[in-house]
């Protein structure tokens, strides 16, 4: 099963907003609402900021929204602070034999 | 507090088993949809998803990997091990347990543990 599919790497300057799109198939992303992105800084564990397409937990900012269309699924960080430089995954439930699916990873890097 | 931690051997030689701990503490592995996954990490590479245990003792496997992979969970003791067969150096890499709350359609895993590196050379 492929990885679901996000860009190497986006830029920004502090206060800017980006986006980070994952793509799938109707198999996981477009046919299921359990898509979820995570923070991982160097040498940490992944960091859940969004499940269920949309939802954040209660300690993740609001700077952190998220959306899906279609087959596709999109982060967006506001107001990019420099503790925002970190990798970022989108992670899907897939109704294949393999359950969970992970992106390739984002590389957001803060100019 | 939920917390889950990881433990096993530090390195391991082509073709052992190796076997992994995750001991966790704050919920209960039988409680309504708790379960948990192992989640691997190549260095500089993507999270690899690999199996996950359900409430209801429930397993599933990566595809992939499932000719490799056994997990089972210990609920007296508070534990799920993962034991992986054939070991080989493209298995090396960080192992984290994590939490998904889930009945079924597990994708948000909102609790891991530091990791534990495993390494595969001879």
């Amino acid at each position: 099963q492929s990885a679901l599919t996000q860009p190497a790497s986006v830029s920004g300057s502090p206060g800017q907003p980006v986006t980070i799109s994952c793509t799938g198939s109707w198999n996981d992303v477009g046919g299921y609402g359990q898509v979820s992105w995570y923070q991982q800084h160097p040498g940490k564990a992944p960091k859940l900021l969004i499940f269920d397409v949309y939802h954040r937990p209660s300690e993740i900012s609001d700077r952190f929204s998220a959306s899906k269309s279609g087959t596709t699924a999109s982060l967006t960080i506001s107001g990019l602070q420099p503790e925002d430089e970190a990798d970022y995954y989108c992670s899907s439930y897939t109704d294949t034999s393999t359950l969970v699916l992970f992106g390739g990873g984002t590389k957001v890097t803060v100019l | 507090q939920v917390t889950l931690k990881e433990s096993g051997p530090v390195l391991v030689k082509p073709t052992d088993t190796l076997t992994l701990t995750c001991s966790v503490s704050g919920f209960s592995l039988s409680g309504p949809r708790m379960g948990v996954s192992w989640i691997r990490q190549p260095p500089g590479k993507a999270p690899q998803w690999l199996a996950h245990i359900f409430s209801n003792d429930e397993k599933s496997y990566s595809a992939s990997l499932k000719s490799r992979l056994t997990i089972f969970k210990d609920t007296s003791k508070s534990q799920v091990v993962l034991v992986m067969t054939n070991m080989d150096p493209a298995d090396t890499g960080t192992y984290f347990c994590a939490r998904a709350v889930a009945a079924t359609y597990v994708s948000a895993f909102d609790n891991f543990g530091e990791g534990t590196v495993v390494t595969v050379s001879s």
